[in-house]
């Protein structure tokens, strides 16, 4: 039972543009949302994070926004640089719950 | 601020054997979990541990197991290997009190079972 969707394994996009990633989730009960970034050979790194009372939040050049009535939330990055280029993770959890529910991850390619 | 350090970071093994990993958290972290993650299926919970007691606890088998000590430190045991734990394996830690509470990894340990 994957309630953390993420259907895009991979995505590619030039350098400059926009990067969106999609990710949905079926747990009503998830309130707080987050996305980790991984490269090869590394453990994930923390991104940005959104809980279920705000609908963007913002940090220099990521975005996320969450539409609880589609339970649904993406990923924003403006500009998209060659460093971008990795697996991101969307995950849910309850708020104040160390539990984490991970999507399967979308390899970003950033073409320069 | 050291960050949270895994040992080993490879290990090979057979069928049938046992392994342990070795998980030290940032320093006033309490909270540790671990996680698997194979191709295609993202990161699996394993469990989580918080002042030496297991308070979460995934879908998996009772071959894997953890525990954590009193200084934090925690170790995850996979008993009886089979070819599908060929993973690699993530602890986090986590402060507890913070709003944007959020995991901290390490780099894991990529576990190969021949």
């Amino acid at each position: 039972d994957q309630q953390v969707k993420q259907n895009s394994p991979s995505l590619s996009v030039q350098e400059g543009r926009i990067s969106i990633l999609n990710c949905d989730y079926t747990n009503s009960m998830f309130d707080y949302f987050l996305w980790y970034k991984k490269y090869p050979a590394e453990g994930p790194t923390f991104l940005i994070s959104i809980s279920s009372i705000k609908d963007k939040n913002e940090d220099g050049r990521f975005t996320v926004f969450l539409n609880k009535s589609a339970k649904h939330l993406s990923l924003h990055i403006v500009p998209s640089q060659p460093g971008d280029s990795a697996v991101y993770f969307c995950a849910a959890s309850r708020f104040g719950n160390e539990k984490l529910t991970f999507g399967t991850g979308t390899r970003l390619t950033i073409i320069p | 601020k050291a960050g949270v350090t895994q040992t080993p970071r490879y290990l090979i093994k057979t069928r049938g054997q046992q392994v342990t990993l070795s998980c030290s958290p940032i320093s006033g972290h309490r909270s540790v979990s671990w996680y698997q993650q194979t191709p295609g299926q993202g990161l699996q919970f394993l469990f989580e541990y918080f002042s030496e007691t297991q308070r979460n606890k995934g879908n998996f088998p009772g071959r894997f197991s953890g525990r954590q000590f009193s200084n934090s430190r925690s170790e995850m045991n996979v008993s009886t290997l089979e070819l599908g734990d060929s993973a690699l394996y993530l602890c986090a830690s986590s402060s507890e009190g913070q709003e944007d509470e959020k995991l901290f990894f390490g780099s894991g340990t990529q576990l190969s079972v021949l």
